[in-house]
Order: structure tokens, then sequence, then C-alpha cells
């Protein structure tokens, strides 16, 4: 079972639309990470979160630790916001645990 | 500044072959961690380096193995290549250990196993 899980798998959306994607994890974490890959494979990392909530531009992160939840938020989306979403955690044994993966298609 | 720089960008290989992946990480940043990516088993940690020395390693045989040299570049080897070896090889670096601060990943390297 994956220690990570993302919901939802697939998510279509119509432009402007405001968009979230969850993931849940299953022990204390020291961070968690949004990672977005577009087609082509290659990977950005969004954001790092420990606590509390982030935000740059149109995304917005949030991070519940005594639920072991976290948010991504996409305001006003956009064609090119259509990528692979990922959420990666790192438990304390340092090593980096992976979501599945959310499909985000924004059409126009 | 440059960013993360994987070479090859694509590789076809035969079984049984062994094969070197190569991560040049930003300037600067002295963690270089490597991950496979395949359809079936999505996104995987195969290790990390800091300061030239392996901090952690995934669940994965000793066919994989890596080293990091003193400016920070990464190398990544498989030997007795296999089938199921196929996937998207993606490095990332970051300036302190891998966690403690953002990572930023390369496009990623293609192998092919035939």
């Amino acid at each position: 079972k994956n220690e990570v899980e993302q919901s939802p798998q697939n998510l279509t959306a119509q432009e402007g639309e405001f968009i979230t994607i969850n993931c849940s994890y299953s022990v204390g974490i020291s961070a968690l990470h949004w990672l977005q890959q577009h087609p082509g494979g290659g990977i950005v990392s969004l954001f790092m979160l420990s606590s509390g909530k982030k935000k740059h531009g149109r995304l917005i992160a949030t991070i519940n630790i005594q639920e072991k939840h976290s948010s991504l938020h996409i305001t006003a989306s956009h064609p090119r916001d259509s990528a692979v979403y990922i959420c990666a955690v790192r438990y304390n044994t340092d090593k980096l645990i992976f979501g599945t993966g959310t499909r985000l298609q924004v059409f126009p | 500044k440059a960013g993360v720089t994987q070479t090859p960008r694509y590789l076809i290989k035969t079984r049984g072959q062994q094969v070197t992946l190569s991560c040049s990480p930003i300037s600067g940043h002295r963690s270089v961690s490597w991950y496979q990516q395949t359809p079936g088993q999505g996104l995987q940690f195969l290790f990390e380096y800091f300061s030239e020395t392996q901090r952690n390693k995934g669940n994965f045989p000793g066919r994989f193995s890596g080293r990091q040299f003193s400016n920070s570049r990464s190398e990544m080897n498989v030997s007795t290549l296999e089938l199921g070896d196929s996937a998207l090889y993606l490095c990332a670096s970051s300036f302190g250990p891998l966690g403690d601060t953002e990572a930023f990943f390369g496009q990623g390297t293609r192998l092919t196993v035939v």
C-alpha cells in the first residue's frame, strides 16, 4: 500500500475553474513537496511545506499536520496548468516517498 | 543560473549491458538524488548523495549504484540491464540534504532496454 495517497487520480476542468488536489500520508513527516510534471518528463518543484500555507501566483498549498493531509489549489485554472501533480513526503528515514500523481487537464 | 543537466536524454541498451547516467547539479548544490519513474510503479527514490557520501538508498537491487564527485556531479550506474529497467531516470539537486531544502529536477534520461 502506497504510504502517500493522492486524489483524484484524474481531473478535468474548464479554464477558469478552481481546482483542488489532495494528498494524505500515514505517519508524521518532516516535509511535504508538491511537484509538477509536464509531458516529456521534466519535473518542477512547486512547494515544500512543513506547516501552514504557501502561495505562489495562482497556486496555493496547505498542510494540516494533525490530519496528515495537504491540498494543492489552483485558482483561475488555465490550459497551461495541464500536467501531472505529484505529492512527495519526507519521513524521518530521510527518503522521499511519492504519491501516484494526479493528472490534470484544463480545457479552454 | 544553469539548471540541473542530465545526460544523455535518451538511451537504448540491450539486456545484460550496463549503463552510466550523468547528472550535473546546479552550481553550489551539494545534494544529488536519483529517481526511477515507470508507468507501473510511479516515481521511486533510488539514492541520495551529499558531499560525495551516499546518505540514503531506496529499495533497489545492488545492480543500481551511484557516486558523487568532488564537484558534486553524480553518476548512476545500472549493471546487467533487465527489460524492467526501462524507465525515466530523474535526478534532483538541492543545496542542503534532500528534504531540508527545495529540490530542482533535471529533464531526465529515458532508458529503453531491448
